[in-house]
């Protein structure tokens, strides 16, 4: 497709419990960010890939979120021992060049994900 | 600090009713951009429009448009005539250039209600 897609587009499960959430980006597209959204809130960064390498993960919040592009296309986010308080809405998006500073970021629907 | 406030929460308006989204940033670097992503239901954010702050000119694009002042630090939106689908919530966004992650730092976002 044309947009940047994720999967799934809802996710629940059991607190305790690890989830992977998927990000295809638009192809070709350098840059890939993983925002997290909370009820009401605007997005937060988790981290950046450059290609498939991962040059900022300052804003995963704990030792649980670990993210992957491995081949420099599609990215993982992973949560381990999901806990409630990590329910939110997460924002995958991707853009075209590796200085992206002015640079739109394209953004797909987001999974949203929660924990019971 | 970086930082983006959107100080309203949310505003109900009228259809064909003007309607102005206010937006301040900080950051202590000279150089910088600054974005208007909108959010409809369905939760995928839409890119409106970029700015650098070398450029102050005033931009319009159809029944949008953006008041940038750097003296107060503002970025300003501004729907004319306005649609029941521009619904939506709405955010500023901000990357500082000195930031090497080039990630959006957001307000916690402005929603829009247009009833008919």
């Amino acid at each position: 497709g044309a947009g940047v897609s994720q999967s799934p587009r809802y996710k629940v499960a059991k607190r305790g419990q690890d989830v992977a959430l998927r990000c295809d980006p638009i192809s070709g597209h350098v840059s890939l960010f993983w925002y997290q959204q909370a009820l009401g809130q605007g997005p937060e960064f988790l981290t950046y890939f450059q290609n498939e390498a991962q040059l900022d993960k300052s804003g995963l919040p704990s030792d649980r979120f670990f993210a992957e592009r491995p081949e420099g296309s599609v990215s993982t986010l992973k949560i381990q021992r999901t806990q409630q308080e990590d329910s939110a809405v997460y924002l995958c998006a991707s853009s075209l060049f590796s200085t992206t500073s002015n640079q739109p970021q394209h953004f797909g629907d987001g999974t949203r994900l929660s924990i019971l | 600090a970086q930082k983006v406030t959107q100080a309203q929460t949310e505003i109900s308006v009228v259809e064909k009713e003007d309607v102005t989204l206010d937006c301040v940033y900080e950051t202590r670097d000279t150089t910088y951009y600054l974005f208007w992503y909108k959010q409809p239901p369905s939760g995928e954010l839409v890119f409106l429009i970029r700015r650098n702050s070398f450029d102050e000119q005033n931009e319009i694009s159809g029944r949008y448009s953006w008041n940038f002042q750097k003296s107060t630090s503002s970025f300003n939106f501004t729907i004319t005539a306005s649609q029941v689908v521009d619904s939506a919530v709405y955010f500023c966004a901000l990357i500082p250039l000195m930031d090497s992650s080039y990630k959006l730092i957001f307000g916690s976002g402005t929603r829009l209600l247009v009833r008919p």
